[in-house]
Formats: structure tokens, sequence, C-alpha cells
């Protein structure tokens, strides 16, 4: 399985960007990158996911590298309901699983 | 929006007893999945059902654990003779399709062990 790298927590004040690295060198061309969160106490949470181009939904921003090895998730403007644990996951097309790594925790101030 | 429910929210047994866990995905989802979390640990994937059978496991899922759709709303995560180590939240989920389609996840149920 192909592994992600992320920052193990980032800080953000709210209403400001908050912009989440996630680094997967290993990617193979039919590996889609895809986003989840878990907030306190909840299931994980589905955000973003893509392959090539950059995507958008009502929750986030999706920012792909031009040759895959790296993507950024972007929340706009950071509410304190966005403090979560935030994972990157490589999903291939032929497994049903995710594998969850450690994630980013992030923590959002008034 | 439709949601993923799991019941109960909070189950305690006792070292050996057989523990049912159960779940109603969301209804014209083909794709149903277990995962466990222990306490500060990473979330890990158990199972994946379609079809009423098995897709895929990983190796927590031993001969100590099985699935089942009873019905067409239901779908339960048997555990035979629980051990202390599997005290854990347990998290359903379930897709519309696999590969690509998102997983919606319900909000657990804790597993105690005592």
């Amino acid at each position: 399985d192909a592994k992600t790298t992320q920052p193990n927590s980032m800080e953000s004040n709210e209403e400001e960007p908050v912009h989440l690295p996630c680094n997967h060198s290993t990617i193979s061309g039919t590996d889609y990158i895809h986003w989840y969160r878990q907030l306190p106490s909840q299931g994980p949470e589905y955000v973003i996911h893509g392959l090539t181009s950059n995507v958008n939904n009502r929750m986030a921003s999706l920012a792909i590298a031009e040759d895959r090895k790296s993507s950024t998730l972007i929340l706009h403007r950071a509410t304190l309901r966005d403090a979560a644990v935030y994972y990157c996951i490589l999903r291939g097309h032929n497994t049903d699983k995710l594998i969850f790594g450690t994630g980013t925790r992030l923590q959002v101030f008034p | 929006e439709p949601e993923v429910t799991q019941t109960p929210s909070h189950q305690v047994t006792q070292m050996g007893q057989e523990v049912i866990l159960r779940c109603v995905p969301i209804s014209n989802h083909l794709y149903f999945y277990w995962y466990r979390q222990i306490l500060g640990q990473k979330v890990e994937f158990l199972v994946s059902f379609y079809n009423n059978e098995i897709s895929e496991k990983s190796e927590i899922f031993d001969d100590q654990f099985s699935v089942e759709r009873p019905d067409g709303s239901n779908f339960t995560l048997k555990i035979r003779s629980t051990k202390l180590e599997d005290s854990a939240m347990y998290f359903c989920a379930s897709s519309e399709d696999r590969g690509n389609s998102p997983l919606h996840f319900g909000n657990g149920t804790r597993l105690t062990v005592t």
C-alpha cells in the first residue's frame, strides 16, 4: 500500500485559510488521493478526493501537484468546528479498504 | 442528509462472551465496511462486504469475527468470544460503489471488554 506523510499537527486561527500538506512520493498512476477527517468522538468523515486535477467542493479544495507526489487540502476559512484529525489516504482502484495513518491534528483558535 | 447509524453506542461485555454490533447503512449503498480504532491508535480496516459476501478482510479479521446482512437494512459484526484486546471503537461504513465512492461512517460503538 502506497504511503502518505503528513505533519503531526498544525494550528490556525478562526476565519483564516488552512493548507494541510501531504506527501505521497510512491503514488501509483491509478491511486486516488482521498481526504477524511475525524472530529473528536466521531467516526471519520469524507472531505474530498481527486486523481490529477484540482478539486473543489463545499467543504474544501484539493490541490494536486503536477507530478502527483504531493497534495494540499485547503480549508478556505477555518472554523472552530474544523478542529479535527485530517487523514490523507491513497486508495487504489482495485481495493475496498482505506489505510489510515496518524493524520494531522488541526487546532483552530478563536 | 442520510447517515449510517450504529447501535448500541456503548457495549460492555465480559471476556469470552459473544457480542453483536449493529449498523444500518445508507439505504441505496451496496458496499459495507467495518473498521475499528483502539483508544489512541489508528483507524484500522477490518472487512468489506458486497453482494452478501466478504470482498476483502484484514489480518485482524480472524475466525472470531463474522459479518452478516440478516435483512435488507442491517449489517452486523459478531465477535464470538471477546478478548480484552477487542476493546475499541467499532465503526461501520457504507458506500454506493467501490473504488472511489466516498465512505460514509457511523459514529461508532464503543466496546469495552472486562
